[in-house]
């Protein structure tokens, strides 16, 4: 079975544009993650999703940061008036549940935004 | 605030002898920690986890130790290979919430 995808791997965009990131959670998972990593540091928190709705989305760092999940399957992350201090590897887990501590958090490879 | 702390960036163990990652937290409401492996390239994988109550956990060549006092936690593995070498991450959570709260990481390069 195929694991969590993420598309695009690597994404450059100019400062002060709008960009898309796709996330594939393995089939069947109902929670969904979103983690920005920086170079240097670990995955930072960004938004979990139980089913179709945010349940968490304590660590959107501002409002030009948003993420959807419209049929409890496939997610996207959506960023606004890009900055240079969003260049990060963005990514994404599923789990088979949100509500146990004994199911992990299956990562993709994720997504190297670059913004110049 | 770094609530998780990996204050080794990196660790050279030769190959069958152990390794032992430390991480400590400030957190008390934390009650479940994680390590994941990452590979470059890759996103991270999940190793081990100990739950609050517990303070000790075993599986195979990997233990995760557990001191709530000290509010300290350690990874060992043993014996260590070749392919252990990757970035390990401790991460913690508390009860009841989804958000994991990673650390900076320590790298490990097992020598053959």
């Amino acid at each position: 079975g195929a694991g969590v995808s993420q598309t695009p791997s690597n994404k450059v965009t100019e400062k002060g544009k709008y960009v898309e990131l796709r996330c594939d959670p393995i089939s069947g998972h109902t929670a969904l993650y979103w983690y920005r990593q920086s170079l240097g540091q670990g995955p930072e928190f960004l938004i979990y999703f139980q089913g179709t709705g945010a349940a968490d989305d304590s660590g959107l760092p501002n409002d030009r940061f948003f993420a959807v999940r419209p049929e409890g399957s496939v997610s996207t992350l959506k960023i606004q008036r890009t900055e240079r201090g969003d260049s990060a590897v963005y990514l994404c887990a599923s789990s088979a549940s949100g509500t146990s501590d004994s199911y992990e958090q299956y990562f993709g490879p994720g997504t190297r935004l670059t913004v110049t | 605030d770094q609530q998780v702390k990996q204050n080794s960036p990196s660790l050279s163990v030769q190959e069958g002898r152990i390794s032992i990652l430390n991480c400590d937290y400030t957190n008390s409401m934390f009650d479940y920690f994680l390590w994941y492996k990452k590979y470059p390239a890759e996103g991270p994988t999940f190793l081990i986890s100990i739950s609050s109550i517990k303070d000790k956990n075993e599986d195979g060549r990997f233990t995760v130790f557990l001191n709530k006092s000290a509010k300290h936690l350690s990874l060992h593995i043993v014996p260590s290979q070749p392919g252990d070498s990757a970035v390990y991450f401790c991460a913690a959570k508390s009860g009841g919430y989804q958000k994991v709260t990673f650390g900076t990481g320590t790298k490990l390069q097992v020598i053959p």
